[in-house]
């Protein structure tokens, strides 16, 4: 099993719906959590970085922790197509980013 | 352009001969880190950095790889006898630790091809 897991996709939305995205972690020594957006052949951006349970809003984005349930979430708003790219978590244990595969979102016109 | 920077973005050598990149992290970023990425899947840790420290290497890199960091700033990779295998994106990032994680920024990355 992996430390971190994330539905690969393709999650395909039209234009302006809320694209919801997930990873869940097995360990929880994992501290600090981040969500990256990656364009084909680039690397990745970083969007959101969190680092306690809650909720954390920037923008269109909102980045949720949940570590009793070992959990986090991504939400964006208003989805338009150039929100197309891969969607990584990604998580720091012991200065460590381990990573999940990255879900790949498609949004349509 | 402040953020991290990688050269060269693109590599294509024969198999068996070495390659070498460079990555320069950002300026005062005291950690730095190397991952591997293959097609439709995540970055993978390769070793990563504390200033000049090398802290861990990944147990699955093997003895042709090697990293070095040898004054706290830019470091470079590389990879000797070169197999098909090893061709993939080579990531670079950068962060912050003064005794708590900060995020990490990446950049473009080189891209290996080995024919």
């Amino acid at each position: 099993q992996k430390e971190v897991e994330q539905d690969p996709g393709p999650l395909s939305v039209p234009e302006g719906a809320i694209v919801s995205l997930n990873c869940t972690y097995s360990n929880s020594a994992f501290q600090y959590f981040m969500w990256y957006r990656q364009y084909s052949r680039k690397g990745p951006e970083l969007l959101m970085y969190t680092y306690s349970s809650g909720n954390k809003e920037d923008g269109r984005f909102t980045a949720q922790v949940d570590k009793s349930s070992k959990y986090i979430s991504l939400f964006i708003r208003d989805s338009q197509p150039s929100d197309s790219a891969t969607y990584l978590c990604a998580m720091i244990r012991w200065g460590k980013l381990q990573f999940g595969a990255g879900t790949q979102v498609v949004v349509t016109p | 352009d402040t953020g991290v920077s990688q050269n060269p973005r693109h590599k294509i050598t024969k198999r068996g001969q070495n390659v070498t990149f460079r990555c320069d992290p950002i300026s005062e970023h005291n950690r730095l880190y190397w991952y591997r990425q293959t097609l439709g899947q995540g970055p993978e840790f390769l070793t990563y950095f504390q200033n000049e420290a090398q802290l861990e290497k990944s147990r699955l890199l093997s003895d042709r790889f090697s990293a070095e960091r040898p004054k706290g700033s830019f470091s470079t990779l590389e990879i000797q006898r070169t197999e098909q295998g090893d061709s993939a994106m080579y990531l670079c990032a950068s962060s912050l630790n003064r005794g708590r994680d900060t995020e990490a920024f990446f950049g473009q990355g080189t891209r290996l091809t080995v024919v």
